[in-house]
């Protein structure tokens, strides 16, 4: 069964200081990945998308991930953190059916320290 | 397009009471699905919808609930009988497909959520 691991369960971060935070996971296939984030009181919204091709993606808000078939991985990146930039993020990879079931990870708050 | 939308916010009730929930999705997308999502966990699948057929629920969906979509448009997640172990938030994603019933579809855009306090 695919499942998704995020090691990290929080992350303090100054702010201007890089970013990176782990996924990991589990499917039989090459697998639709993707990161998500959760600002308090708000909806989640896609921060990037891994179909296939390049395994470096560049998403919005200036977050990359790079998708490693070998170590099953796909983290998230930012080079410059923001104070904005705290919440929650969610790793995700599409489950291997016809309707795209999305398995999440257990997410990893991140804070800002100013 | 305003994105998804859910109804309400935010529910209080006391146990044993039933509650229902929206969700409207972006208006082209054919597939709508529900999560529910508990304090520092992922969203857990519910539930998923191709147009108005419900072709999934999870285990995590007891006999308590029911979800509809009754025109393929908007769709409705009623709880009877609720339980303190059913507070959460309830969210609801929508997407589309790229090419055909059976294909996957695009990334799904999900709504603020609804969340369910339970006393």
């Amino acid at each position: 069964a695919q499942s998704v691991t995020q090691p990290d369960i929080h992350i303090t971060v100054s702010e201007g200081a890089s970013l990176e935070l782990r996924c990991n996971y589990s499917y039989g296939a090459t697998p639709y990945l993707f990161w998500y984030v959760q600002s308090p009181g708000q909806g989640l919204q896609l921060l990037l998308k891994y179909f296939s091709g390049d395994t470096l993606v560049q998403g919005i808000k200036g977050f990359e991930a790079e998708f490693k078939r070998s170590q099953s991985s796909f983290n998230l990146r930012k080079p410059s953190v923001h104070w904005s930039d705290a919440a929650e993020y969610f790793c995700a990879v599409g489950a291997e059916t016809s309707y795209d079931k999305v398995i999440f990870g257990p997410g990893t708050s991140l804070s800002v320290i100013p | 397009d305003t994105g998804v939308s859910q109804d309400p916010r935010h529910k209080i009730t006391k146990r044993g009471q039933n509650v229902t929930f929206r969700c409207d999705p972006i208006s082209e997308h054919n597939r709508l699905y529900w999560y529910r999502q508990t304090l520092g966990q992922g969203p857990e699948f519910l539930t998923y919808f191709q147009n108005e057929a419900q072709l999934e629920k999870s285990r995590l969906l007891s006999d308590r609930f029911s979800a509809e979509r009754p025109k393929g448009s908007f769709s409705t997640l009623e709880i009877q009988r609720t339980e303190q172990g059913d507070s959460a938030m309830y969210l609801c994603a929508s997407s589309h497909t790229g090419g055909g019933t059976s294909g996957r579809s695009y990334e799904q855009y999900f709504g603020p959520g609804t969340r369910l306090t339970v006393t």
